[in-house]
């Protein structure tokens, strides 16, 4: 089992759609999560880190269920310029552990 | 305030050849990770250096060896190339008692 497994994309949604995605993890001893996101063949860049049970930007909310040990995504009234892959993970002592990352496509 | 560089950022190299990857963190960082990041999948850490010692090394082999110097700098090193270590290569840069990483642009290596 991968530490870290996201939703398989890609994820094709209007705009102006809300869509949501889930991370699940495995090491129950993380502390720190985070979703980055990743345009075509550049850098991830940090969108959110996740301490505690959640987090909010904007039209970005990022809830963490330590129980059930995912985190999840959230984007309110897409726009086309969310258009990328997303990734999420945690901070294991110094190393990211990153998922696969989910594409996402919003459409006119 | 120049954030994290790398060099170079595309590489074709043939299998067996060696190849060396540069980074420069970002203004006042001290920590430099390596990350492989295959096409459709997520960064996979390599390993990290802080005070010019490797501090965790990820699950790759000994043929990925690195170094960073006194200003922070830092080198990654493949030998034996293998079509399989054709990837995106990325470096982060951080403060070693924080968390959050800022990434390069990457280098995008080819073994052809």
């Amino acid at each position: 089992r991968k530490e870290v497994e996201q939703d398989p994309g890609p994820f094709n949604v209007p705009e102006g759609a809300t869509v949501a995605f889930n991370c699940t993890y495995s090491n129950s001893a993380s502390q720190s999560f985070f979703w980055y996101r990743q345009d075509c063949r550049k850098e991830p860049k940090l969108l959110m880190s996740v301490y505690s049970s959640g987090n909010e930007d904007g039209r970005f909310t990022a809830q963490l269920n330590r129980a059930s040990q995912y985190i999840s995504l959230l984007i309110r009234d897409s726009k086309l310029s969310d258009s990328a892959t997303y990734l999420c993970g945690n901070n294991q002592g110094g190393k990211l552990i990153f998922g696969q990352g989910t594409e996402l496509s919003v459409k006119p | 305030d120049a954030g994290v560089t790398q060099s170079p950022t595309h590489l074709i190299k043939t299998r067996g050849q060696q190849v060396t990857l540069r980074c420069s963190p970002k203004s006042g960082h001290d920590t430099v990770s390596w990350y492989q990041q295959a096409l459709g999948q997520g960064p996979q850490f390599i390993f990290q250096y802080y005070e010019e010692e490797e501090r965790q090394r990820g699950n790759f082999p000994d043929r990925f060896s690195g170094h960073q110097f006194p200003n922070y700098s830092s080198e990654l090193n493949v030998n034996a190339l293998l079509l399989g270590d054709s990837a995106l290569y990325l470096c982060a840069s951080s403060l070693f008692s924080r968390e959050v990483e800022d990434f390069g642009a990457g280098t995008r290596l080819s073994v052809l």
